[in-house]
C-alpha cells in the first residue's frame, strides 16, 4: 500500500489563527480524503480532495473554515482557520487505492492539534 | 444519525482465546465493510474488509463475517494476541457514499498475558 505522511506531526496552537497540514503519498492516487477524530469521537469525513478542482465538503464542514489544496496527484493541504479550542482533534488524511468502485483507504499518521 | 455503530465500547479477552467485535449498520445502501485497528498516536491501519457479495472473508487470525438481513458484521481474532490490544473500528461505505468511509465509534480490545 501507499506510504502516508503528515506534517506536523503535533502542533499547539492560540485560538484565532490558522495552521496547515501537509499530506505526501509516494505515488499517485486518485482519491484523497481528509477526516477528523475529536476526542473520544470516531472518525468523520471532512472534505474530498480533488485533484485540479475544488475539495467536496461534507455536511458541517465548509471552505472557509477548512481550505484544501490538491496541485497533483501525490500531495493534498488541509488548513484548519480561525482556530477555536473545539478544533482540537486528530486530523488525519487518507487515500484511496485500487480501480474497483469500492477500494480500501489507507491512513496516514494523522496530525494531533490541541489549541488553547 | 449513526449509520454505524459499535455499542460495546471495550472488550477484555484473555491472550489465546477468541476476539469477538461487533459492528451493526443502518443504512441498506451500505456494500462494502472494512476494519481497521489503531493504536495511540497512529493512524488507523487497515484490517480487512468484507463485499456484501460474501458472508465471510479470511485472512490469518482475521475473520470478518457479515449478516445482511440483520445488518451486523463482526471481526473474529484467533488466537488473541497482547499485540491486539488497540482500538477497532469498523467502517462502511456503498450506494452514493462510495469513497466515503462512514466509521462506528470503535472498540478499545484489551488482550491479557
Amino acid at each position: 500500500s501507499a506510504v502516508i505522511s503528515q506534517k506536523p506531526s503535533r502542533d499547539i496552537c492560540q485560538r484565532g489563527t490558522s495552521l496547515t497540514i501537509q499530506c505526501q503519498v509516494d505515488s499517485q492516487v486518485t482519491m484523497m480524503f481528509w477526516y477528523r477524530q475529536q476526542p473520544g469521537q470516531s472518525l468523520t469525513l471532512i472534505a474530498t480532495a480533488n485533484q485540479g478542482s475544488e475539495a467536496t465538503y461534507e455536511s458541517g464542514f465548509v471552505i472557509d473554515k477548512f481550505p484544501i489544496s490538491r496541485p497533483n496527484l501525490t500531495f493534498s493541504t488541509l488548513t484548519v482557520s480561525n482556530m477555536s479550542p473545539e478544533d482540537s482533534s486528530i486530523y488525519l488524511c487518507s487515500v484511496e487505492e485500487g480501480l474497483a468502485v469500492a477500494d480500501t483507504q489507507y491512513f496516514g499518521p494523522g496530525t494531533r492539534l490541541t489549541v488553547l | 444519525d449513526q449509520q454505524v455503530k459499535q455499542n460495546s465500547p471495550s472488550l477484555s479477552v484473555q491472550e489465546g482465546r477468541i476476539s469477538i467485535l461487533n459492528c451493526d449498520y443502518t443504512n441498506s445502501m451500505f456494500d462494502y465493510f472494512l476494519w481497521y485497528k489503531k493504536y495511540p498516536a497512529e493512524g488507523p491501519t487497515f484490517l480487512i474488509s468484507i463485499s456484501s457479495i460474501k458472508d465471510k472473508n479470511e485472512d490469518g487470525r482475521f475473520t470478518v463475517f457479515l449478516n445482511k438481513s440483520a445488518k451486523h458484521l463482526s471481526l473474529h481474532i484467533v488466537p488473541s494476541q497482547p499485540g491486539d490490544s488497540a482500538v477497532y473500528f469498523c467502517a462502511a461505505t456503498g450506494g452514493t457514499s462510495y469513497g466515503k468511509l462512514t466509521f462506528g465509534q470503535g472498540t478499545i480490545l484489551t488482550v491479557h498475558p
